[in-house]
């Protein structure tokens, strides 16, 4: 069980807004650590999608948005494509853990 | 631009000791703005972080692997390598290594690693 909940899955049709949680609590999220997104395409490694909470870094489409609020963050894709199809996971660090965490990730998928 | 390549034996006997490696390209790993990460993935499961070094040598790590992790730095090489002892058929994964800043990134292709007799 991750530190960090997130959804299982989301899904949206074409050119659609889904939204992504991530909850944490008062020792991660909610302590003040940033939080991480990264987006895992079939078959290949992790790459980072937003940075420091609500950063995108170059190349990332404006379409992906993050937010964070007390001990949770949210993810934002809007006008969904098929692209957009892969596992999402929210990333931050946790004090009582004295370690990163992740969480358990969240397979989107565009009908 | 920076890039992360990992090496070393895909399968991995039970109790022996899993050895990789991580060479850095397009950059120094001694740029000092940055620490060094190992991070792995089970088959069809999450990311679970394994540990960091920066490249004088200070390492931090997953609690739950601390006693069995070791990340060390070799600068001359810009590479840095993870060995984690006793392995057991728990241990199959991908491994990623990955630069941290603000988040990881980039992340290497990853080497997916099987512990079996």
């Amino acid at each position: 069980q991750s530190v960090l909940t997130q959804p299982p899955s989301v899904s949206g049709a074409p050119g659609q807004r889904v939204t992504i949680s991530c909850t944490g609590s008062s020792s991660n999220i909610g302590a003040r650590f940033d939080v991480h997104w990264y987006q895992q395409l079939p078959g290949t490694a992790p790459k980072l999608l937003i940075y420091s909470n609500t950063n995108r870094p170059s190349g990332v489409p404006d379409r992906f948005s993050g937010s964070k609020s007390g001990t949770s963050a949210s993810l934002a894709i809007t006008g969904l494509q098929a692209e957009d199809e892969a596992d999402y996971y929210c990333q931050s660090y946790d004090s009582s853990l004295s370690g990163v965490v992740f969480g358990g990730g969240t397979n989107l998928t565009v009908l | 631009q920076v890039q992360l390549q990992e090496s070393g034996p895909g399968l991995v006997k039970p109790s022996q000791t899993l050895s990789l490696t991580c060479t850095v390209s397009g950059g120094s790993i001694s740029s000092g703005n940055y620490y060094w990460s190992w991070i792995r993935q089970h088959p069809g499961k999450g990311l679970e972080w394994i540990g960091y070094i920066y490249y004088r040598g200070s390492t931090y790590y997953n609690p739950s692997l601390k006693s069995r992790v070791t990340i060390s730095v070799d600068t001359s090489k810009n590479q840095f390598s993870l060995k984690l002892s006793s392995v057991t058929a728990a241990d199959t994964a991908v491994y990623y290594c990955a630069r941290v800043a603000r988040g990881f990134d980039p992340w290497g292709q990853g080497t997916l690693v099987t512990v079996s007799s």
